[in-house]
């Protein structure tokens, strides 16, 4: 089982800050997803990295692969109300189950 | 259907009874993960179903739990002799068909379960 661990915990910040939340393993994964969940729904896929290195961009949102391909980031630029909730990293060594990290709580106060 | 749909939403159930957890993926996708999501915990996997592949069962916790998929499409997870333990939010995901890419889950929003 790989174990992902998630720093922080808990993050709470004002509107228009920037933030980045992180995930990191002793192992190596053949990807990495990253989802985030709202209270009472379940995660919804934001972004998949397969490339050591990697480096994939949506919106405001920054995804970084490590080249090692065990370790991956997340950065907000200029944070939103919207963008509360629990980012959650995923990964998988085989074709299909993935390991799921205890994720960050992200608050953005306006 | 357009997502996955996940009933009930929310059940409360004596300590000691059965309860059975319904999960209807997005036709035409495949695989569909069962995970348990307890309160500050991540989603630890329960249960995989891939086609018409024997289903990995290597996260079902004990054997009160066991888990179905008929025709390839509905899944039920079936929780016998429940305990307060158990209370948690299931979690049902379906994908495309696996391979050396990981396509990523569709979630569904979950059941929360409360055993009393």
């Amino acid at each position: 089982t790989q174990l992902l661990e998630q720093s922080p915990q808990f993050l709470s910040i004002q509107e228009g800050e920037n933030l980045t939340v992180y995930c990191n393993s002793s192992s190596v994964f053949s990807s990495l997803q990253w989802y985030r969940q709202e209270p009472g729904e379940g995660p919804v896929l934001l972004v998949t990295v397969v490339t050591g290195g990697e480096v994939k961009k949506l919106k405001r949102l920054t995804f970084q692969f490590g080249d090692a391909r065990k370790d991956s980031s997340l950065h907000i630029t200029a944070a939103q109300p919207g963008d509360t909730g629990l980012y959650l990293c995923a990964a998988g060594s085989n074709d299909y189950k993935l390991s799921f990290g205890a994720g960050t709580t992200v608050t953005v106060r306006a | 259907g357009a997502g996955v749909s996940q009933s009930p939403s929310n059940k409360v159930t004596e300590k000691g009874k059965d309860v059975e957890l319904r999960c209807d993926p997005i036709s035409g996708h495949t695989a569909l993960y069962w995970y348990r999501q307890s309160l500050g915990q991540g989603l630890e996997f329960l249960i995989y179903f891939q086609g018409n592949s024997a289903p990995d069962k290597s996260g079902l916790p004990s054997d009160r739990f066991s888990a179905e998929r008929t025709g390839g499409s509905v899944s039920t997870l079936t929780i016998q002799r429940t305990q307060q333990e158990d209370s948690a939010v299931y979690l049902c995901a379906s994908s495309l068909a696996t391979g050396r890419r990981n396509y990523g889950y569709t979630f569904g929003s979950g059941t929360r379960l409360t055993v009393v």
